[in-house]
């Protein structure tokens, strides 16, 4: 059964770089059948899909977002990565990654997420 | 960007109501659409791909309908687990987005 666990710290100062992980058990990171999103949710509001990474290393991100982040993978912790640079309380959210199968259109499964707020 | 709507935002009913959710995408999504489910506190999980498909384990009271721009996702007879803000989403072209979400309460 894949499971994905988000981690990363709750808080950051505005202007700094949030930088979240999801490690990834029961599929690998590296599989050419998966592809690796991360969707955020603002408290109480809908969800934004943030980029896609994948099993060659590419990446696809949102255009609202880039500039501002980045997604990598490491194999040998079978493990996502995502950083948000210059982040400002509007990227306050709770952060979700999730898979996506080849041949499929859909994310599942998702992480639990982890809340990250924005503040001084 | 596609964007998604959905109607109606919020919507109150009984068990074993027949309940119907529209999600209408700004632009063609062929048949790249997906219905999410959400409980306060969880993640979301999908219920229906590729407009109709019902995913595995996912009750049969759920199906999904629509072409092109407009589509529906219909529970059958409303159960207390049913709870929660459906989504829809289009995985036509990226940026992928999601609706707003219908909230159904009892």
């Amino acid at each position: 059964q894949v499971q994905l666990q988000e981690s990363g710290p709750g808080l950051v100062r505005p202007s700094q770089t949030l930088s979240l992980t999801c490690t990834v058990s029961g599929a690998s990171v590296t599989s050419d059948d998966y592809y690796w999103s991360w969707i955020r949710q603002p408290a109480g509001k809908g969800l934004e899909w943030i980029g896609r990474l994948y099993s060659s290393g590419a990446t696809f991100f949102n255009p609202s977002l880039r500039g501002r982040v980045a997604m990598w993978r490491d194999s040998s912790k079978n493990q996502l990565s995502l950083t948000l640079k210059s982040v400002t309380a509007a990227d306050t959210a709770v952060y979700f990654c999730a898979r996506t199968s080849h041949g499929s259109n859909f994310f599942a499964p998702w992480g639990q997420g982890t809340l990250v707020t924005v503040t001084s | 960007d596609i964007q998604m709507t959905q109607s109606p935002s919020s919507l109150s009913a009984s068990v074993g109501d027949r309940v119907t959710l529209t999600c209408r995408a700004s632009l063609s999504v062929s048949g790249y659409i997906s219905w999410y489910h959400q409980k306060p506190g969880k993640a979301p999980y999908v219920l229906i791909a590729s407009v109709s498909n019902l995913q595995s384990g996912v009750p049969l009271r759920f199906s999904g309908s629509g072409s092109v721009t407009d589509f529906t996702l219909t529970i059958s007879s409303l159960q207390p687990e049913d709870f929660g803000t459906y989504f829809c989403q289009q995985s036509y072209s990226v940026p992928f987005t999601f609706g707003p979400g219908t909230t159904v309460d009892f």
